[in-house]
């Protein structure tokens, strides 16, 4: 099983609405969530973290935690083409003790104008 | 806050020489660093882990002898690629972690080994 997993892609949207992406992680004891943005040719960029179960707001994207069902989820609300971009997850595991986190392939998100 | 720069942004060499990257923590002190590999359309591959003043931890698969990492101090790491050959061209990343949380990603550097 993998550490972490994402939905195979592409997701389009088109421009105003809500992208949902999901994610899956494999450790349980695992405490810290993040979700990075990375646009083609660039380096990723942290959007959201979370450690706590429910969700947690930032502008129009909104990080939601379920630890007993190990999922975590990115919504990015009013779409913009901006928005276009490889979203990845990011676990925290426990298991190896180290600061090291385990990333998910990715989830692209084409957002049409 | 929380800037990683990474030096150089592009570089083009030949094959047989060696590469340096430097990687940067402007604004923080960084108890960990990490150096990623990407290769076009992939996934982030993460190369090595390293902690300042002692020896990096490489992922299976990953030659230390090859990709030298050395972690001087709490904001600077470097990674040496010897002897690049052409499929060492690939987008290299770092990131530092100023806790046991999230990390900041440096901008990349893309190296092309002719």
């Amino acid at each position: 099983q993998k550490e972490v997993e994402q939905n195979s892609g592409p997701l389009s949207v088109p421009e105003g609405a809500i992208a949902s992406l999901n994610c899956t992680y494999s450790d349980r004891g695992s405490q810290s969530f993040f979700w990075y943005r990375q646009y083609s040719g660039k380096s990723p960029e942290l959007i959201m973290f979370i450690y706590s179960n429910g969700d947690k707001e930032d502008g129009r994207f909104t990080a939601q935690l379920n630890k007993a069902s190990q999922y975590v989820s990115l919504l990015i609300r009013d779409s913009q083409p901006s928005d276009s971009a490889t979203y990845l997850c990011a676990v925290r595991p426990v298991i190896r003790g180290n600061n090291r986190l385990a990333f998910g392939k990715g989830n692209q998100v084409v957002v049409i104008p | 806050g929380a800037v990683v720069s990474q030096h150089p942004s592009r570089v083009i060499c030949k094959s047989g020489t060696s590469v340096k990257i430097e990687c940067r923590s402007l604004d923080f002190q960084a108890t960990t660093m990490f150096w990623y590999r990407q290769f076009p359309k992939q996934s982030l591959m993460l190369m090595a882990t390293s902690n300042e003043g002692s020896k990096a931890t490489y992922e299976q698969g990953v030659e230390k002898d090859k990709f030298l990492i050395n972690h001087a101090s709490l904001t600077l790491s470097t990674l040496t690629v010897t002897s690049a050959h052409p499929e060492d061209s690939s987008f290299y990343i770092c990131s530092a972690a100023p806790g046991a949380g999230e990390q900041y990603f440096g901008p990349g550097t893309r190296l092309t080994v002719t």
